[in-house]
């Protein structure tokens, strides 16, 4: 049973444009949520978190927004650029098992800005 | 400012051996964090230590083991590995339960 899900495999985007990466959760429990970047053969980079109690978080570029209600968080990239190709992985942080800060991770959406 | 460090990089094992996998964390973090990454999966969490004691355990069976050094560092040991453990094994460190920082990974293939 996956607690964290990306529907969407892939997107591509042109160069300039705007990208829309979406994720969603089925746990109410989760209290931190974070977008991390993984380029081949490196490890995941963390890009920007959100917690639980905002909705929305800014850095540069880069925008998250957090639906609780809907239980849906989206990573905003305006304007795309193609060093941004890569695979974005959204995840959630559990407060539980004894361990605050392990993360469970959606499959992935692999980006792809065209220029 | 040293990164994470992951050995070896790649690893080729066959059904039933073990395997030893290795992470030095970020210079000043002492918490170490494994996770499996099976091929179009994301990262599954194994378990996380910190000052040397296991302090988190997701779903995998006690074949999964592992260690925390006094310089924390850590090891992941794999017992009688079956052809479904061949994955991209990641290491993540942080300051207590501060932001994770990923190694590359260590590649391992059970034929």
């Amino acid at each position: 049973d996956q607690q964290v899900k990306q529907n969407s495999p892939s997107l591509s985007v042109q160069e300039g444009r705007i990208s829309i990466l979406n994720c969603d959760y089925t746990n109410s429990m989760f209290d931190y949520f974070l977008w991390y970047k993984k380029y081949p053969a490196e490890g995941p980079t963390f890009l920007i978190s959100i917690s639980s109690i905002k909705d929305k978080n800014e850095d540069g570029r880069f925008t998250v927004f957090l639906n609780k209600s809907a239980k849906h968080l989206s990573l905003h990239i305006v304007p795309s650029q193609p060093g941004d190709s890569a695979v974005y992985f959204c995840a959630a942080s559990a407060p539980w098992g004894g361990s605050q800060g392990n993360l469970i991770f959606g499959k992935g959406t692999k980006l792809s800005v065209k220029p | 400012e040293t990164g994470v460090t992951q050995s070896p990089t790649h690893l080729i094992k066959t059904r039933g051996q073990q395997v030893t996998l290795r992470c030095s964390s970020q210079s000043g973090h002492n918490t170490v964090s494994w996770y499996q990454q099976a091929l179009g999966q994301g990262p599954q969490f194994i378990f996380q230590y910190y000052r040397e004691e296991e302090n988190g355990r997701g779903n995998f069976p006690p074949r999964f083991s592992g260690l925390q050094f006094p310089n924390y560092s850590s090891e992941l040991n794999v017992n009688a590995l079956e052809l479904d453990d061949s994955a991209l094994y990641l290491c993540a460190s942080s300051l207590g339960h501060n932001q994770q920082y990923f190694g590359p990974g260590t590649r391992l293939t059970v034929l």
